[in-house]
């Protein structure tokens, strides 16, 4: 199985809204709607942000959101924040019953 | 709130075996879905290994199943990794996580150890 591709950096500045995209296969994203998103800072374990395409856990802010289109989700940051600068990846369930994660996206705030 | 801690050799040799373990605190391990092993190379991303139920059913990432087992120990409150036939490829920062209050996703994890593959 292959990685999901997500765009290498993205990068935004304070206020602004930025989104990530994961794209992947009828096989993985666009077969099942159990898409996650984790935040990982430097150094810092992953961190669910995002589960099932658009759930957020308790916890979360609100400024993060999810959706997916056929074999493509995504994740958008509103009102982006310094502390929001960090490596983001996509993970999806898959019909083999295994998962796949994404190459990652690392977000500057400018 | 569950707590899981990783353990086990921070160093091996190539072409012996990796061996993990995770022991879940503040919850049973028999009373949630799935656990699992995440691991990533320095400098690199995460790549899913496999996961363990509860029963003992498993799931292995294809890459690495001809390499991989998972176990758990519902009496200690533990799962394990074994990798075996390992190469410097292999060396990364091993998680483990649990799908505590979800299905088809992790909630939490581990802080993460560090192995390295070198002679």
């Amino acid at each position: 199985q292959s990685a999901l591709t997500q765009p290498a950096s993205v990068s935004g500045s304070p206020g602004q809204s930025i989104t990530i995209s994961c794209t992947g296969t009828s096989s993985d994203v666009g077969g099942y709607n159990h898409v996650s998103w984790y935040q990982q800072h430097p150094g810092k374990g992953p961190k669910l942000m995002i589960y099932d395409v658009s759930n957020r856990p308790s916890g979360v802010s609100n400024r993060f959101s999810g959706s997916k289109s056929g074999n493509t989700a995504s994740l958008t940051i509103s009102e982006l924040q310094a502390e929001d600068e960090a490596d983001y990846y996509c993970i999806s369930y898959t019909t083999i019953t295994t998962y796949v994660f994404g190459t990652g996206t690392k977000v500057t705030v400018l | 709130q569950v707590q899981l801690q990783e353990s086990g050799p921070g160093l091996v040799k190539p072409s012996g075996t990796l061996s993990l373990t995770c022991t879940a605190s503040g919850g049973s391990i028999s009373s949630t879905n799935w656990w699992s092993w995440v691991r990533q190379p320095p400098g690199k991303g995460l790549e899913w290994i496999g996961e363990i139920y509860q029963s003992g059913s498993t799931n292995y990432n294809p890459s690495l199943k001809s390499r991989v087992t998972i176990s758990i120990d519902k009496s200690k409150n533990q799962f394990s990794l074994k990798l075996s036939s390992v190469t410097a490829a292999d060396t990364a920062v091993y998680y483990c996580a649990s799908q505590y209050n979800f299905a088809y996703t992790w909630d939490y994890w581990g802080q993460g150890t560090l192995v390295t593959v070198s002679s």
